[in-house]
């Protein structure tokens, strides 16, 4: 079955930067688009960005421009996000979320279990 | 502007149905969404793709329980015979290019 497993959580000091992944298993990993999505604590879901199969191309989310970098490794089948210049409002879980075709921009299919970032100092 | 509401709580009964909605910002009738599933400390299952036409196509192991239906901007979920483990955050989602929405999530209580 199709499993999105992310990294484990981090806690990091206002200015540094994070790198979490998430690792695909269980469909063709250049076939699907992935996302980053947020939630802050209490809070809802927030779409942060968008990168394409073949890891060349990607898209944020305006709030996120500049601060936000996503890649991915088809060897080991795992997407990347990094946020730099981080400040406490960026705590929150992070999640990874895959879409099937229609150049990314279509419904979630499935998720990563979600990484929780912790910016204090 | 795509934006999707959703009223922030809804309670049910063990055992009654319960029907969640989510409403399409002004010009937007004719837009699919999702709905997704975030029970407590977990991260969110996709439940259904729902059309305008009230068609729509549940998630892998998604029981028919879970129903989806339309009218005009409105999008619904229904769920029958609640369980104590459907209680959890409910959120809608559509897209565009260059896009992803959410609505705000409904909090369900089943007493």
């Amino acid at each position: 079955q199709v499993q999105l497993v992310q990294s484990g959580a981090e806690v990091k000091k206002p200015g540094a930067s994070v790198k979490v992944s998430c690792k695909a298993s269980g469909y063709t990993f250049t076939s699907n688009y992935m996302h980053w999505v947020r939630q802050a604590p209490g809070q809802g879901l927030e779409w942060m960005g968008i990168i394409n199969p073949t890891g060349d191309s990607t898209r944020s989310a305006q709030k996120f421009q500049g601060r936000v970098a996503m890649t991915r490794d088809t060897s080991t089948s795992t997407v990347y996000m990094e946020l730099s210049s981080l400040r406490s409002d960026d705590t929150a879980l992070y999640y990874c979320a895959s879409v099937k075709g229609h150049d990314g921009w279509y419904y979630f299919d499935y998720w990563g279990q979600g990484t929780l970032v912790t910016v204090s100092s | 502007q795509l934006v999707l509401t959703q009223s922030p709580s809804a309670s049910a009964s063990l055992g009654a149905s319960v029907k969640l909605t989510c409403t399409l910002s002004s010009g937007h009738n004719n837009y699919a969404i999702a709905w997704h599933q975030q029970q407590p400390e977990k991260g969110p299952r996709y439940l259904m793709k729902l059309n305008s036409d009230g068609s729509h196509n549940r998630g892998d192991g998604i029981p028919d329980r879970f129903s989806g239906s339309s009218s005009g901007a409105e999008r619904y979920l229904t769920i029958s015979s609640l369980q104590s483990e459907d209680e959890a955050d409910y959120y809608c989602q559509t897209w565009g290019t260059g896009i992803q929405v959410f609505g705000g999530g409904t909090k369900l209580t089943v007493l």
